[in-house]
């Protein structure tokens, strides 16, 4: 089946650094990847919409200079938390379909623990 | 008033027991319906994938959508310690991969 790989699995990072973490879909073209937020024992949250070579479309309430998309080919995204605090330690998934997919056809990566120091 | 709504458990049930996994939702545009499978610190996993009013099986799992009612329920069978999990359930209105709303799922615990 398909993969999505993310990367990397868990980072500490001190407060006021930038973290980068990747999305990559190994084994088909990802035109569109969506990012998510998952507080403990919380839901998954939309961040936003990403499409390839366009810019994100972000959700409401999430705040696009902190949290960094970039989707340059159909194989990679990644999101950068911008000088980041303690508020924004928290679970990122990211999931991708290739074009025209279905959702049964959305594959999520293994998600990325964020711990910001 | 959460559009997904997901009782969040713990759930713990004997081996070999029944389990049944339910949510319920507000808006009647959503028409496509999922239950993922997510293990601790890992991305969910897709099991189930409806699109309308009825059962679906496949295996131990089953599938119920009543959109009358809104409300789905996701059954288990003969239930396994490796079943043991957080289940989520998951809704859209759009049949092409988009904007999918998360129940806040419920953690499952089998005990042998």
């Amino acid at each position: 089946g398909a993969v999505v790989s993310q990367h990397p699995s868990w980072v500490i990072c001190k407060s006021g650094t930038s973290v980068k973490i990747e999305c990559r879909s190994l084994d088909f073209q990802a035109t569109t990847m969506f990012w998510y937020r998952q507080f403990p024992k919380q839901s998954l949250m939309l961040m936003a919409t990403s499409n390839e070579g366009s810019k994100a479309t972000y959700e409401q309430g999430v705040e696009k200079d902190k949290f960094l998309i970039n989707h340059a080919s159909l194989t990679l995204s990644t999101l950068t938390v911008t000088s980041a605090h303690p508020e924004d330690s928290s679970f990122y998934i990211c999931s991708a379909s290739s074009p025209l997919a279905t959702n049964e056809k959305l594959f999520f990566g293994s998600g990325t623990q964020l711990s910001v120091l | 008033q959460k559009e997904v709504e997901q009782d969040p458990g713990p759930l713990s049930v004997p081996e070999g027991a029944i389990v049944s996994l339910n949510c319920t939702y507000s808006n009647s545009a959503f028409q496509y319906f999922m239950w993922y499978r997510q293990y601790s610190r890992k991305g969910p996993e897709l099991l189930m994938y409806t699109y309308s009013s009825g059962n679906k099986e496949d295996g131990r799992f089953t599938a119920q959508v009543d959109k009358s009612s809104k409300y789905i329920s996701l059954f288990i069978r003969d239930s396994q310690p490796s079943d043991s999990a957080t289940y989520l359930c998951a809704m859209t209105p759009y049949s092409s991969a988009s904007k999918i709303i998360f129940g806040s799922g419920t953690r499952l615990s089998i005990r042998p």
